[in-house]
């Protein structure tokens, strides 16, 4: 089932932050999150997993609530170069190894000098 | 860090005829890699599951005979689009894990256009 992602779109300006909501109805083993600019492939950004949270980079950070199955992703003094649409992913199973990830509909954020 | 490398990078392709996309992983072992679709302004949907040495699952709604992926080493996975039509042009992108509990490494996408 596809996680559901919030909002669809922000508009910011440079050093500005952002928060972007992720939720599942059903139980989060892990969560994923990417961003991807237009015409490229997906860059992966971090992992939050079950009992813990792993910081992909400054000041971009995550939170992951188990018992509400959400996640959000914090972007703090927003730089021109985070432009571009934000997944969501989640694992279907506990094992996650050999599972591909669902992902949500995306956030577009753009950020305005 | 985790290198997955994709070719080509565009194609164009007539209707009816097949399109072969290569996968590899670069600098790690991949046992599974998968393969997402991507339609202009939607999000990647994961199309199959492709297991080295054995048989690719697919997910619900996806042709297995339409897609064929090839797994035969633990670094190249293949999906072959065979008679493509139009409505099979997308963005096809490919990833692969090198290590459980972390990110997915994602190859740079082909783009496919059936004209």
């Amino acid at each position: 089932q596809q996680p559901v992602q919030s909002p669809q779109a922000v508009i910011l300006r440079e050093g500005e932050d952002a928060v972007i909501n992720c939720s599942s109805s059903k139980a989060l083993y892990s969560v994923h999150w990417y961003r991807q600019k237009h015409g490229e492939a997906p860059i992966f950004l971090m992992i939050l997993l079950k009992g813990g949270e792993q910081k992909g980079h400054d000041k971009i950070s995550a939170s992951f609530n188990e018992k509400k199955q959400q996640s959000s992703l914090y972007l703090t003094a927003s730089q021109l170069s985070y432009s571009g649409t934000y997944f969501c992913g989640t694992v279907r199973y506990s094992g996650g190894g050999a599972d591909g990830l669902t992902f949500g509909k995306g956030t577009h954020l753009i950020i305005q000098p | 860090g985790a290198v997955v490398s994709q070719h080509p990078s565009r194609v164009i392709c007539k209707s009816g005829t097949s399109v072969k996309i290569e996968c590899r992983s670069l600098d790690f072992q991949a046992t599974t890699m998968f393969w997402y679709r991507q339609f202009p302004k939607q999000s990647l949907m994961l199309m199959a599951t492709s297991n080295e040495g054995s048989k690719a699952t697919y997910e619900q709604g996806v042709e297995k005979d339409k897609f064929l992926i090839n797994h035969a080493s633990l670094t190249l996975s293949t999906l072959t689009v065979t008679s493509a039509h139009p409505e099979d042009s997308s963005f096809y992108i490919c990833s692969a894990r090198a290590l459980t509990n972390y990110g997915y490494t994602f190859g740079s996408g082909t783009r496919l256009t059936v004209v």
